[in-house]
């Protein structure tokens, strides 16, 4: 079935540093979405990607899709302390289950002040 | 608008009960999803509801999980005769499968302690 790996596992940084994760399927994906989850919360939808070589900013936080929709990274420019959570990649290989994801597992990002 | 709901927020049980979890999804929203999260892990999908279509039941991990949901709205996860490897968050997802656009709202979870 589907994969999704995500690496790192877990990032450390110093507040102001950057920080990227990344994500790769072992199929073509018609879409891919990134969530956010604080320590003690629930995912929390970040965004979407759909078309081949897509990338969208929000603030500091860069997403791109790759031009072969198998993988896609999230970069985040000078961190603050706010950004410390996990960060999932979720991927839709299209089929007859339209509309499930399978879930990376997870960057855990940690930010020292 | 209201969130997704579940309930119980935790539960502890004894091993070799059975226990029934809740979740209320967004009014409207077709698809529903749980998942499981044991501690510092990722996301383990268990099964998906879409509209009328029969449920993917594909990451159920035993014949002990089972799932019902009634139309588009309430949905139950059981888990019969729990295990202490049972022992994790369950949360639930649902959206609006309408086109390409289709994120996913998720519930606080259900953290299942198993005794």
């Amino acid at each position: 079935g589907q994969q999704v790996m995500q690496i790192p596992q877990y990032q450390h940084v110093q507040e102001g540093e950057d920080f990227t994760t990344y994500c790769n399927s072992s199929t073509t994906l018609s879409n891919i979405q990134w969530y956010k989850q604080r320590p003690g919360g629930h995912p929390v939808f970040l965004i979407q990607l759909v078309k081949s070589g897509e990338v969208k900013k929000q603030k500091r936080l860069t997403f791109q899709f790759g031009e072969a929709k198998k993988n896609s990274s999230l970069h985040i420019t000078a961190t603050q302390t706010t950004d410390v959570g996990t960060y999932f990649c979720a991927g839709d290989a299209g089929g007859t289950s339209y509309g499930k994801l399978t879930f990376g597992q997870g960057t855990i990002l940690t930010v020292h002040p | 608008g209201a969130g997704v709901s579940q309930s119980p927020s935790n539960k502890v049980t004894e091993k070799g009960k059975d226990v029934e979890l809740r979740c209320d999804p967004i009014s409207g929203h077709t698809a529903l999803y749980w998942y499981r999260q044991r501690l510092g892990q990722g996301l383990e999908f268990l099964i998906y509801f879409q509209g009328n279509s029969a449920p993917d039941k594909s990451g159920l991990p035993s014949d002990r999980f089972s799932a019902e949901r009634t139309g588009e709205s309430v949905s139950t996860l059981t888990i019969q005769r729990t295990q202490q490897e049972d022992s994790a968050v369950y949360l639930c997802a649902s959206s609006l499968v309408a086109g390409a656009t289709y994120e996913q709202y998720f519930g606080p979870g259900t953290r299942l302690t198993v005794t």
